[in-house]
């Protein structure tokens, strides 16, 4: 059991790039998440998937946008980065469903934007 | 005011002794609460769970003041392996948006 794996685990962008975040996991969940995590700040949601097929926005979605591709995958777009978006990223993944249950995460990418 | 908040620390303490965090969350309806552990430059994983009053595992325990809105995390005597920071988590009542805390670092000397 990998539990969530994630993709890359480090990135250099310049501003105007873009890229995608892969995190897969093999728990069997229902529910998956993408958060980003800022010095001195929690970890923040950017969009959350409650089942297979659904995606919805947290609370930063802004230059974000996500695709449930199956019941294991979830990824993370960003379409033209910037310096703002420089964070770690974290996959997590839950079984059941409303977001009260442990979260699993993955290993986190580390992003930065030039 | 914030959802959640924590103390950023840090706290510095020898081994052995007995520390404790606490966390505020603003939301009176939610129901349950989780204290994750985050080692640098690691994951956030599940350390505790507290759904009613309290919670104990080990040298752990965690309490939940529902009247002042605030739940604990007592370590008893600490060791070295117990430094991290420890994150506050408080899911929305109703929906998938849980809160984090910004997280108490923690440092355990010899």
């Amino acid at each position: 059991n990998a539990g969530v794996t994630q993709t890359p685990k480090f990135q250099v962008l310049k501003t105007g790039q873009s890229m995608t975040l892969q995190c897969a996991q093999d728990m069997n969940h229902n529910s998956m998440y993408w958060y980003r995590q800022d010095p001195g700040m929690g970890l923040r949601l950017i969009y959350y998937s409650a089942s297979e097929g659904t995606t919805d926005k947290g609370e930063v979605p802004n230059g974000y946008n996500v695709s449930r591709l199956n019941k294991r995958e979830f990824s993370l777009r960003l379409e033209s980065a910037a310096p703002s978006q420089t964070s770690v990223y974290f996959c997590a993944s839950s079984d059941l469903t409303g977001g009260l249950d442990e979260q699993f995460f993955g290993p986190g990418t580390r992003l930065t934007v030039l | 005011r914030k959802e959640v908040e924590q103390d950023p620390g840090p706290f510095n303490v020898p081994e052995g002794a007995t520390v404790a965090f606490n966390c505020t969350y603003s939301n009176s309806a939610s129901q349950s609460f989780f204290w994750y552990r985050q080692d640098c430059r690691k994951e956030p994983k599940l350390l505790m769970s507290v759904y009613s009053s309290g919670n104990e595992d080990g040298r752990f325990t965690a309490q939940l003041n529902r009247a002042s809105q605030y739940i604990s995390l007592l370590i008893r005597d600490s060791k070295l392996s117990d430094s991290a920071t420890y994150l506050c988590v408080v899911p929305r009542p109703g929906g998938f948006k849980t809160i984090f805390g910004a997280g108490t670092r923690l440092f355990v000397k010899a």
